[in-house]
């Protein structure tokens, strides 16, 4: 295992158009986070998945933003009718555990995607 | 707003000096989770305290929890170029979901 993959590492959309990004946890993982990170700023916590429930969404997000984990595997996040703001990196991470358990375990990141706004 | 906040937001070093960065909460916390993100890179894990007054050591880094479970330090001894970087620390606070919270980070600039 390669650890957690992203897919794409850059897009370049313009305003108004969707997008959509893919992450690859690590397979044994069956926590999922998405998390946003702009310049200069720490991650931004978005939604997280155990297995394929989506457990949490954050109030910051609009309802522009949907994310999916249909098998439990591989989740996609996307974006509609992108606007400027929505520039940022986009990160996933996994981990191990489930309920309170799945904080005492680190998060593995992926790369991230980088979505800038035309 | 940020529930957990780091200090200082920079720090220049000069290379072969120690520092400390500094986490902090208002709110006690069950754990406290440490990251380093490389200009350019992705957050990747460093370590987990879990027990008031708690202290690890990796190398030239110890991390500390306070004893009220409140705060955290990093303290790099002898700095390298290789520790340029920003350090995150993440908690999972209670009134927030079981997800971890990011600070602000430290970014960390040696001085050769």
């Amino acid at each position: 295992d390669t650890g957690v993959s992203q897919d794409p590492r850059h897009k370049i959309t313009k305003r108004g158009q969707n997008v959509t990004f893919r992450c690859d946890p690590i397979s044994e993982h069956n926590r999922l986070y998405w998390y946003r990170q702009t310049l200069g700023q720490g991650p931004e916590f978005l939604t997280y998945f155990q297995n394929e429930a989506q457990l949490e969404k954050s109030r910051l997000l609009s309802d522009r933003f949907s994310a999916e984990r249909p098998k439990g595997s591989f989740s996609t996040l996307e974006i509609q009718r992108t606007e400027q703001g929505d520039s940022a990196m986009y990160l996933c991470a996994s981990s191990r555990g489930a309920g309170d358990r799945a904080t005492n375990y680190g998060y593995t990141f992926g790369s991230g995607t980088r979505l800038t706004v035309v | 707003g940020q529930q957990v906040m780091q200090i200082p937001q920079y720090q220049h070093v000069q290379e072969g000096e120690d520092f400390t960065t500094y986490c902090n909460s208002s709110t006690t916390l069950s754990n406290i989770q440490w990251y380093k993100q490389r200009p350019g890179g992705h957050p990747v894990f460093l370590i987990q305290l879990v027990k008031s007054g708690e202290v690890k050591k990796q190398k030239r880094l110890t991390f500390q929890f306070g004893e009220a479970k409140k705060n955290s330090s990093l303290h790099i001894t002898a700095t390298q170029t290789t520790d340029v970087g920003t350090y995150f620390c993440a908690a999972r606070l209670e009134a927030a979901g079981n997800k971890l919270t990011f600070g602000g980070g430290t970014r960390v600039l040696v001085k050769p």
